[in-house]
Parts: structure tokens; sequence; C-alpha cells
């Protein structure tokens, strides 16, 4: 059975600092996904990460895959204020229900002055 | 265009009411999902919907019955839930099912649920 981890699962952090999310799957998967969430609101798609060793940067984000440690990282540069959101990965799961995704339990992130 | 509506917003239900939430989308996507969320949790695949026909049903109760009129439309009616059902439901699209091309889930803004 698939298994997601991430951590940490809440992080409160100050502008203008850098900070990694990790997230840990238990299975062999070459596609992992990140998503961010607002209170309230739907999920929105920040990364998709298909194959070893992909690297992908969006503004202050940056997310890269490791498949063979079963690692991905969600790096955040020199924080903002809107930054502050929960951050999901999420994996495919390649057995049993193939083709859905199974998410972490999300990174809440808090991004202070 | 890469949205995913659905409607109603929010809805207040009873345990003995019937309801239906509504999803739409117009990207020529050919899979279509319904996820369950909890406050603070992350979201629970139920159904997914390849090409209008079900290929997952994640053991979701009888009290939830997926529908999809046409590759642009998914219904999920609801009868007689539980408080416990009461959460965000979300719905989303993909170009096809992931394993077949390469893309993401788009979501929707998602219909918060009550019930009572």
């Amino acid at each position: 059975e698939l298994k997601v981890e991430q951590n940490p699962l809440f992080l409160s952090m100050q502008e203008g600092k850098n900070y990694t999310i990790y997230c840990n799957y238990s299975t062999t998967s070459d596609r992992l996904y990140w998503y961010r969430q607002d209170p309230g609101k739907s999920l929105e798609s920040l990364f998709v990460l298909l194959s070893n060793g992909a690297v992908k940067q969006e503004g202050r984000l940056m997310a890269s895959l490791d498949t063979k440690a079963r690692l991905s990282t969600l790096h955040i540069t020199a924080a903002v204020h809107d930054l502050s959101a929960t951050y999901f990965c999420a994996v495919e799961n390649y057995g049993g229900s193939q083709g859905n995704l199974i998410f972490g339990k999300g990174t809440k992130l808090s991004v202070k002055p | 265009d890469t949205e995913v509506t659905q409607t109603p917003k929010h809805l207040v239900m009873g345990m003995t009411n019937k309801k239906s939430l509504k999803c739409e989308q117009h990207m020529g996507h050919r899979a279509m999902y319904w996820y369950k969320q909890k406050a603070k949790k992350p979201p629970e695949l139920m159904f997914v919907y390849s090409y209008e026909k079900l290929s997952i049903n994640e053991s979701v109760p009888s009290r939830f019955s997926p529908e999809c009129p046409n590759s642009s439309l998914l219904n999920l009616h609801l009868h007689a839930l539980q408080p416990e059902d009461s959460a965000l439901y979300l719905c989303a699209s993909s170009q096809d099912h992931l394993r077949v091309l390469q893309e993401t889930q788009y979501f929707g803004p998602g219909t918060r649920l009550l019930v009572l």
C-alpha cells in the first residue's frame, strides 16, 4: 500500500528566510505532484514531476524528485507572506486503483513579517 | 481555459434529503474525479470516471451515487447522508487518466456540504 508522508506538518517562518518541505513515499512511483491550498479554497497545481532528477522552479518555489530515494522536496526561497497556505504532495498510485493520487497530510505554512 | 466549475458552493441538507452536486469542465478532459476533504485533512479519492465510464470506486457508501451524463459533466447524487459526511467535496479533471498522459489534475472550487 502506497503511503505518502510530508514533514513538517506545520511550518512557521519569517519573511526572507529559506526552508524545505519534504515528501517521502513508500513504494515505486515516478510521478509526483505538488499542490497549494488556501484556507477554504480548492487545490492549485504547482508542479508536476515526472522523472528521476526532475527539478522545476516557479518564483520562490523549487521542487525536485529523487525516485531512487522516494523523496521530493519543495524549497522555499526568501519567503513572503503570500506563500502562506497548505502545501500537499501527491504521488500516483501504481498498484490497486491505478492512476489515482495518494496525498500527503499537507504542510501548513505560515510566513510572518 | 483551465477552469473546473462546481455548484452549489455551499449546501446544507438534512439526513432525509436528496440533493446533487454538479461539476463541469470545458477543457476536453476525458477523466473526472470526485474527492472528499475533511477539515485539515488531505483530499480522499471517491470516484474516477474515464471516458464517461466509472473506472474507480474507492469503496464509497451507496448513499453517494456518481453520474457522468457526458464528457463535460459530472454529478454526485446524495441521499440519506450522515452528519459525518459533512466535508468539502472537490471535483477534478485531467486530460486522460493520469497514467496515460503526463498531466496534473485541475480542481474545482469545491462544494462545502453540511449535513444536519
